[in-house]
């Protein structure tokens, strides 16, 4: 049962241009929502989370919207630099049952 | 997709118990599973890679005795968390991935464990 989907396993983009992560969720009862940063070999690191209140978060280069009707949330990257080359993962979270949901990942690769 | 299960979701127990978290790969094989901690909002804190019929490799810092990990089959991890005390309560986080090799990067990750220590 995934909850929440990350349909594009990989994803290129040229240094200084926008790199947009996308994930899909199918339960309406999130109550908020994270991006996880990994390199090879480490565990993910927490980038920027979002409250189910809000349609935007920012922080720096990086901003999540929601998009509760069509229950998805992206990751803006501007600009892209080459060490944001990583796997990128979603997460999705309610209170009332407990429980973390993450996606499947997208590998983002920043060419200089 | 692969999917990865933990039991119980939530456990509540008192300082000095032990509790026992079991990760299971529903559908797939996992020769090697990992096993993370959260604090809200925060990162996963890798805490150790369990291999399949051998011992675990912990990260620095991770007390072996304290979270015993044992990865008795190739769809089943438990880690033990000894003489838990308050300072334990936190969520943890498992993960597999369905091929032999290191923290790759296409890992399945479990549902997490809320551990609660009064």
């Amino acid at each position: 049962d995934q909850q929440v989907k990350q349909n594009s396993p990989s994803l290129s983009v040229q240094e200084g241009r926008i790199s947009i992560l996308n994930c899909d969720y199918t339960n309406s009862m999130f109550d908020y929502f994270l991006w996880y940063k990994k390199y090879p070999a480490e565990g993910p690191t927490f980038l920027i989370s979002i409250s189910s209140i809000k349609d935007k978060n920012e922080d720096g280069r990086f901003t999540v919207f929601l998009n509760k009707s069509a229950k998805h949330l992206s990751l803006h990257i501007v600009p892209s630099q080459p060490g944001d080359s990583a796997v990128y993962f979603c997460a999705a979270y309610g209170y009332n049952f407990n429980k973390f949901y993450f996606g499947s990942g997208t590998k983002l690769n920043v060419k200089p | 997709g692969a999917v990865v299960s933990q039991h119980p979701s939530w456990v509540i127990c008192k300082s000095g118990t032990s509790v026992k978290i079991e990760c299971r790969s529903l559908d797939f094989q996992a020769t090697t599973m990992f096993w993370y901690r959260q604090f809200p909002k925060q990162s996963l804190m890798l805490m150790a890679t369990s291999n399949e019929g051998s011992k675990a490799t912990y990260e620095q810092g991770v007390e072996k005795d304290k979270f015993l990990i044992n990865h008795a089959s190739l769809t089943l991890s438990t880690l033990t968390v000894t003489s838990a005390h308050p300072e334990d309560s936190s969520f943890y986080i498992c993960s597999a991935n369905n091929r032999q090799g290191g923290l790759t990067d296409t890992q399945y990750f479990g549902p997490g464990t809320r551990l609660t220590v009064l």
